[in-house]
């Protein structure tokens, strides 16, 4: 079983609507979550970060953490073509320098 | 400022031969990461620098590969005697220090083909 699951997809979308994407984990320590977006033939970019369980919310995106569950979830809203990118979850345990990742999910936003 | 650069950023070779990959840092960052990326998965991580600590080498899959960083700056990811499972994209990331809180910052990646 891997550490991090995450559905490759793609998911595609019509413009406007509410995208929901997520992650399973196994490892109960991991305690710093991320998202990032990765656009084609480029590097990720951090997108958001949260620490434990809990909300954070930045514009129209929002980063909900579940340990209990050990569920991750990135919401966007009213997305926008300009959002379609693979987005990878990405997790980590306190004091540690590894991150592991998810598969990405692949998201299409159609005008 | 500049981002974390990588080259070349396209490399088709033979199986057989021996390949080299370069990041550049971001000025000041301290740790540095290899990542491979195949087609439709994750990032897997392949090795780590922090400073002048020994790297920690526990994702490279076989003796093949290996890497160095010079300082903290340029970094080369070797990979000798390709294999076409070899063929994925290499990210490198820079961040300013070793935990895991601090954001990396990835390159744009080397696609390596092998054929």
């Amino acid at each position: 079983q891997k550490e991090v699951e995450q559905d490759p997809g793609p998911l595609s979308v019509p413009e406007g609507a509410i995208v929901s994407l997520n992650c399973t984990y196994s490892n109960s320590a991991f305690q710093y979550f991320m998202w990032y977006r990765q656009y084609s033939r480029k590097g990720p970019e951090l997108l958001m970060y949260t620490y434990s369980s809990g909300n954070k919310e930045d514009g129209r995106f929002t980063a909900q953490v579940d340990k209990s569950s050990k569920y991750i979830s990135l919401f966007i809203r009213d997305s926008q073509p300009s959002d379609s990118a693979t987005y990878l979850c990405a997790m980590s345990v306190s004091g540690g320098f590894k991150t592991i990742f998810g598969a990405g999910t692949r998201l299409f936003v159609k005008a | 400022g500049a981002g974390v650069s990588q080259s070349p950023s396209n490399k088709v070779t033979e199986k057989g031969k021996d390949v080299e990959l370069r990041c550049d840092p971001i000025s000041g960052h301290t740790a540095l990461y290899w990542y491979r990326q195949r087609l439709g998965q994750g990032l897997e991580f392949l090795i780590y620098f922090q400073g002048n600590s020994a790297p920690d080498k526990s994702g490279l899959p076989s003796d093949r590969f290996s890497a160095e960083r010079t300082g903290e700056s340029v970094s080369t990811l070797t990979i000798q005697r390709t294999q076409q499972e070899d063929s994925a994209v290499y990210l490198c990331a820079s961040s300013p220090d070793y935990t895991s809180t601090d954001t990396q910052y990835f390159g744009p990646g080397t696609r390596l083909t092998v054929l």
